[in-house]
């Protein structure tokens, strides 16, 4: 089973700054298989990348994405006050099919 | 426009079975692959299930296998997710999400959620 372990687990920074997030697997993952989502509180989550950098549909191009192998990340440009939220990243797999990570909660500091 | 509604969450004792819906709409369903995603409270998404768009080929997680049976309707359009034996630590808040499939996987639409919680 691959882990995923995202870090740090709060992230506190200002609107405007850039804020970078990590996603490291316990193995290798293929990028193509490497998505990360966006989650308020009360909402379901959103798809912000897929295939570890390519932007889903209507997501703002402050938000990207990079990486390989066993290491990626999560970058926002400029921070927005309504980007203040949780992140997780996802992989594609086997046994089990999908995992995420436990997630990365960025707070207005 | 793409909906995912759940339905059917609820109290239920130690032991007991639920029944969760998801009616889908804005897209044809039956050309897609659906999964089951939950999250405890105050923690993080774990994946549940999985049902290809035939509804052919299936996969659960650890956790829940062998006690919980998905299953689509593809001329109702609707997801379902059979939960038997529950224990307190299926409580939690139940998604449905839609799986893109293909080359890169990943799940583009996700419902509201619907709770379960499994206390006597």
């Amino acid at each position: 089973e691959i882990v995923l372990t995202q870090s740090p687990g709060t992230l506190s920074l200002s609107p405007g700054e850039r804020a970078t997030l990590s996603c490291r697997a316990s193995q290798s993952v293929s990028s193509s298989y490497l998505a990360w989502y966006q989650q308020k509180p009360g909402q379901g989550p959103r798809l912000l990348i897929y295939g570890a950098s390519s932007r889903a549909t209507g997501i703002p191009d402050r938000f990207s994405g990079s990486g390989s192998g066993t290491d990626f990340t999560l970058t926002i440009s400029r921070l927005e006050p309504e980007d203040f939220a949780v992140y997780y990243c996802q992989q594609y797999g086997s046994s089990p099919l999908y995992t995420f990570g436990q997630g990365t909660k960025l707070e207005i500091k | 426009e793409v909906q995912l509604v759940e339905s059917g969450g609820g109290l239920v004792q130690p032991g007991g079975s639920l029944r969760l819906s998801c009616a889908a709409s804005g897209f044809t369903f039956s050309s897609y692959e659906m999964n089951w995603v939950r999250q405890a409270p105050g923690k993080g998404l774990e994946w549940v299930s999985y049902i290809s768009s035939s509804g052919n080929t299936i996969y659960y997680a650890d956790s829940v296998k062998g006690r919980f049976t998905i299953s689509r309707d593809n001329t109702k359009n609707s997801l379902y997710l059979q939960m038997n034996s529950l224990r307190a630590e299926d409580t939690a808040v139940y998604y449905c999400a839609r799986d893109v499939g293909g080359s890169w996987p990943r799940f583009d639409y996700w419902g509201q959620g619907n709770l379960v919680t499994v206390s006597s």
